[in-house]
């Protein structure tokens, strides 16, 4: 099973700041299988980054997605007061199971 | 609109079953891949099981041999029929629609679509 590390845990930041989330693969995975989500307390997961790098329908541009192999990156580049949330990462690529990053919390400083 | 609803969730003891829906409107449930994703309390989500548009499906470790996920095509709607609960399945439990998408000679994966989940708490 490929584990997906994501750090930090919590990224203390304010408005305005650019928020530089990891996510680290125990074994190699195909950009193709690489996606990002945001939650929010007491909302479903939203679909941000697909492809590793591709925005998802609706998704401002201060949202990027970055990397390869075992080292991806989502970058939020000037953070809005309802970018506050938690981010999960999530592969395929040890389809059909699916595993997700245990989340980075995006908290205001 | 594209939209799911989940239904069904509600407290129930150990050892005993619970069968969540997930109605979709705006899409066909049985031409897509469709998941189920879990959340514990204050926890991170955790894939459950997939259904595949040809009707294979697949299980997480944890819930293999006690849940099935199965679709009824006239209804549109999805399920997942949970046995021999156990107090570690307390999640809020999602559906998702699960994409696989051609692009630039590969294909992406990933869930697009979620409803806003039924929540499932086993205790006695």
């Amino acid at each position: 099973e490929i584990v997906l590390t994501q750090s930090p845990g919590t990224l203390s930041l304010s408005p305005g700041e650019r928020a530089t989330l990891s996510c680290r693969a125990s074994q190699s995975v195909s950009s193709s299988y690489l996606a990002w989500y945001q939650q929010k307390p007491g909302q479903a997961p939203r679909l941000l980054i697909y492809g590793a790098s591709s925005r998802a329908t609706g998704i401002p541009d201060r949202f990027s997605g970055s990397g390869s192999g075992t080292d991806f990156t989502l970058t939020i580049s000037r953070l809005e007061p309802e970018d506050f949330a938690v981010y999960y990462c999530q592969q395929y690529g040890s389809s059909p199971r699916v595993t997700f990053g245990g989340g980075t919390k995006v908290e205001i400083k | 609109e594209v939209q799911l609803v989940e239904s069904g969730g509600g407290l129930v003891q150990p050892g005993g079953s619970l069968r969540l829906s997930c109605a979709a409107s705006g899409f066909t449930v049985s031409s897509n891949y469709m998941s189920w994703v879990r959340q514990a309390p204050g926890k991170g989500l955790e894939w459950v099981s997939v259904i595949y548009s040809g009707g294979s499906t697949y299980y997480a470790d944890s819930v293999k041999g006690r849940f099935t996920i199965s679709r009824d095509n006239s209804k549109n709607t999805l399920y997942l029929q949970m046995n021999s609960l156990r107090a570690e399945d307390t999640a809020v439990y999602y559906c998702a629609r699960d994409r696989r998408v051609a692009a630039a000679g590969t294909w992406d994966y990933y869930m697009d679509v979620w409803g806003k989940g039924t929540t499932v708490t086993v205790s006695s």
